[in-house]
């Protein structure tokens, strides 16, 4: 079973860091891209980055740029979210999603649950 | 950047009702849009992709139909489970993605 389970979620005072983590099994890791987006509460969907197979590509929106990095383990089959600096803006259920490995377009067809991050003081 | 417009913000329907959901993009995006449901505390749930292919094990009560800069996603009848937010996303600025605000369906 494809499964994606994101941990490290918390709740944490404005300008210091987290790290979120989302382990992957059922599918070939190192063959997909894959991203992070999150939901502020009571908001819509925000597309937070993406990364390569071998992660030597990474985009981000503008509001994390410079703060957040993704990264990837392929060996463990996990993906990472670093997020320095953070803002009561970032306070979201943040999820990481798959994209196919033979997509044409782009789009995400396996999400974990989530992980709630929390920034206030 | 590309900007996605949805409409309605919220509808409220029946079950066994065809409901349909707009989406605007601010310039032409071929037809790279998805479509995905979220039903409450809920991670979101592909529903179609590339405009109107259906994911796998999708019913087939849901469509999608457009190109260019407007799109639509149609629920023919509606059924208990949909009764949920749906987001489109647009993928024509890849690697960087847009959601649009989403649509809540709740029951009349």
């Amino acid at each position: 079973e494809v499964q994606l389970v994101e941990s490290g979620g918390a709740l944490v005072r404005p300008g210091r860091s987290l790290r979120l983590s989302c382990a992957v099994s059922g599918f070939t890791f190192s063959s997909n891209w894959m991203t992070w987006v999150r939901q502020a509460p009571g908001k819509g969907l925000e597309w937070v980055a993406n990364i390569n197979q071998d992660g030597s590509e990474k985009y981000y929106v503008g509001s994390v740029r410079g703060r957040f990095t993704i990264s990837r383990d392929n060996a463990k089959n996990s993906l990472y979210l670093q997020m320095n600096s953070l803002r009561a803006e970032d306070t979201a259920v943040y999820y990481c999603a798959r994209r196919p490995r033979w997509a044409q377009t782009w789009y995400m067809d396996v999400w974990g649950k989530g992980t709630t991050v929390t920034v206030s003081s | 950047d590309i900007q996605m417009t949805q409409s309605p913000s919220s509808v409220s329907a029946s079950v066994g009702d065809r409901v349909t959901i707009t989406c605007r993009a601010s310039q032409g995006i071929r037809n790279w849009i998805a479509w995905y449901r979220q039903k409450p505390g809920k991670a979101p749930e592909l529903l179609i992709y590339a405009t109107s292919t259906l994911q796998s094990g999708v019913p087939l009560r849901f469509s999608g139909s457009g190109s260019g800069t407007h799109f639509t996603l149609t629920i023919s009848s509606l059924q208990p489970e949909d009764f949920a937010t749906y987001y489109c996303q647009q993928s024509s600025s890849i690697p960087t993605l847009t959601f649009g605000g989403g649509t809540k369906v709740d029951i009349k």
